[in-house]
C-alpha cells in the first residue's frame, strides 16, 4: 500500500534553513505530482508547493514563493522541501501529499504522510 | 486567488443523525472539489474527490454533490468514528486553497 513517511522537521531559529523528506514507497513514484501542505498549530490546511512527476513544474504559495524549494528524488522515491529564511509564521505540521496523476493541474490529494513539525522560535 | 467558505463551522450531532456540511467557492470550479476528513493529531483523510466521486474505501454514509459554486458533503447517519474536522478544497486553479473546516462534534 502507498506509504509517505516525512521527516526533518524541529525547532529552528528565525532566518535558518530547513530540509524536509518525504519517503514514498508502495507506488510508481515518478507518475505522480507531489504536494506540500502545512498546518497551523490549531489552524486550517494550507497548500504549499507542488511538483510535477517529472519535476518539471513546479507551483508555490505567494506566502513561501522565493524562500521555499520543492524537489523530488525519482531514484530514491523521496520529494523535499528547502525551506530557508525561516519565519515564526512557518511554524506548523507540514505534510506531503501524492496527487492523484503525474499532472499538476487538476489533481487531487489522495494519500498523505503524517507529518512532520517544524518550529520556528 | 478563489475562497472557499463553509458553514457551519462546527455542528453538534448524535450518533445516527444526518449531517449536511457546505461549501462555496467565490467563483466557479466546475467539479474541482475534494473533501477531507481530519481527526485530532492525524493526518488528514481523502474523502471524496471531483465533487462525488468516493474516494476507495470509503463508507457510503459519505456522498458529495454540486457543481460551480455551491457543494455539499452530506453524512447520512453519523457514526462514532465520524466526529472529526471536514474540510473542502479546490483544485481547479493555483493557489489550492481549502475551506476553513467544520467541527462535528457529539451532542
Amino acid at each position: 500500500q502507498v506509504q509517505l513517511v516525512e521527516s526533518g522537521g524541529g525547532v529552528v531559529q528565525p532566518g535558518r534553513s530547513l530540509r524536509l523528506s518525504c519517503a514514498a514507497s508502495g507506488l510508481m513514484f515518478s507518475r505522480y505530482a507531489m504536494f506540500w501542505v502545512r498546518q497551523a498549530p490549531g489552524k486550517g490546511l494550507e497548500w504549499v508547493a507542488v511538483i510535477t512527476g517529472d519535476g518539471s513544474i513546479e507551483y508555490y504559495a505567494d506566502s513561501v514563493k522565493g524562500r521555499f524549494t520543492i524537489s523530488r528524488d525519482n531514484s530514491k522515491n523521496t520529494l523535499y522541501l528547502q525551506m530557508n529564511s525561516l519565519r515564526a509564521d512557518d511554524t506548523g505540521v507540514y505534510y506531503c501529499a501524492r496527487a492523484s496523476s503525474s499532472s499538476a493541474y487538476y489533481s487531487t490529494l489522495d494519500y498523505w504522510g503524517q507529518g512532520t513539525l517544524v518550529t520556528v522560535s | 486567488d478563489i475562497q472557499m467558505t463553509q458553514s457551519p463551522s462546527s455542528l453538534s450531532a448524535s450518533v445516527g443523525d444526518r449531517v449536511t456540511i457546505t461549501c462555496r467557492a467565490s467563483q466557479g470550479i466546475i467539479n474541482y472539489l475534494a473533501w477531507f476528513q481530519q481527526k485530532p493529531g492525524k493526518a488528514p483523510k481523502s474523502l471524496i474527490y471531483a465533487a462525488s466521486t468516493l474516494q476507495s474505501g470509503i463508507k457510503s454514509r459519505f456522498s458529495g454533490s454540486g457543481s460551480g459554486t455551491d457543494f455539499t458533503l452530506t453524512i447520512s447517519s453519523l457514526q462514532p468514528e465520524d466526529f472529526a474536522t471536514y474540510y473542502c478544497q479546490q483544485y481547479s486553479s493555483y493557489p489550492i486553497t481549502f475551506g476553513q473546516g467544520t467541527r462535528v462534534e457529539i451532542k
